[in-house]
């Protein structure tokens, strides 16, 4: 059974960089047609696609946060990565990892989401 | 304010059904799969429906979903106490360039 597990520092200082890490067992992220998410939710909020990275490291953004963000895989770790730069008590939110196959398709695997809250 | 429209909550009884709705545009429902996401507190959301109204292995065909136009619904029968979850709708929008999200709908099973 797949299984993501998303790590990283609970807080960040506003004006800083936040960067959070998934990890993926029960699965290879290498070879495999898969796309690999980022997804965050603010309190009390709707969900919030933030970008993915294809196996053969393609990358593709939201454009509202597409000047910030920066998504990469290390396949020897089978982790990827999300690095979110200039952070504002806005991106206050749960982050979650997920997969996903076809091009517009479905989030099959989710993480349970870490909570990353933005304050000085 | 999300893309997708969804009733912020829902309630029925054990035993009973019940109907989610998920309305967007041609810009995403109209135009592409929606699907449906089981989030429960402190869990992964897990995914519910794919492609309109096809259930992953494992899910129970208690669970429904299905799509007309621009809006999708997400049907729910013989409901039980372990159904109280927040559930969401999502496609991908093509005049975004993003995928989107109801903004969620919390059902309470009293």
């Amino acid at each position: 059974q797949l299984q993501l597990q998303e790590s990283g520092p609970g807080l960040v200082k506003p004006s800083e960089t936040l960067s959070l890490t998934c990890t993926v067992s029960g699965g290879s992220i290498s070879g495999t047609t898969y796309y690999w998410d980022w997804i965050r939710q603010p309190p009390g909020k709707g969900l919030e696609w933030i970008g993915s990275i294809y196996y053969s490291g393609s990358t593709y953004y939201n454009p509202s946060l597409k000047s910030r963000v920066t998504i990469s895989v290390d396949t020897s770790k089978n982790q990827f990565s999300l690095k979110l730069s200039s952070v504002t008590a806005t991106d206050t939110a749960v982050y979650y990892c997920a997969r996903h196959g076809d091009p517009y398709g479905d989030f099959d695997y989710w993480g349970q989401g870490t909570l990353v809250t933005v304050s000085s | 304010q999300s893309v997708l429209t969804q009733p912020p909550s829902l309630s029925a009884a054990p035993g009973q059904k019940v109907t989610i709705s998920c309305s967007g545009s041609s810009s995403n429902i109209g135009n592409y799969y929606v699907s449906w996401y089981q989030h429960l507190p402190r869990t992964a959301p897990k995914l519910l429906i794919y492609e309109n109204n096809k259930r992953p292995s494992g899910i129970p065909d208690r669970f429904s979903g299905s799509k007309s136009g621009t809006s999708a619904t997400l049907g729910i029968t013989g409901l039980q106490t372990g159904d109280e979850a927040d559930y969401y709708c999502g496609t991908w929008d093509t005049s975004l360039t993003t995928w989107v999200f109801g903004g969620g709908t919390k059902l309470t099973v009293l």
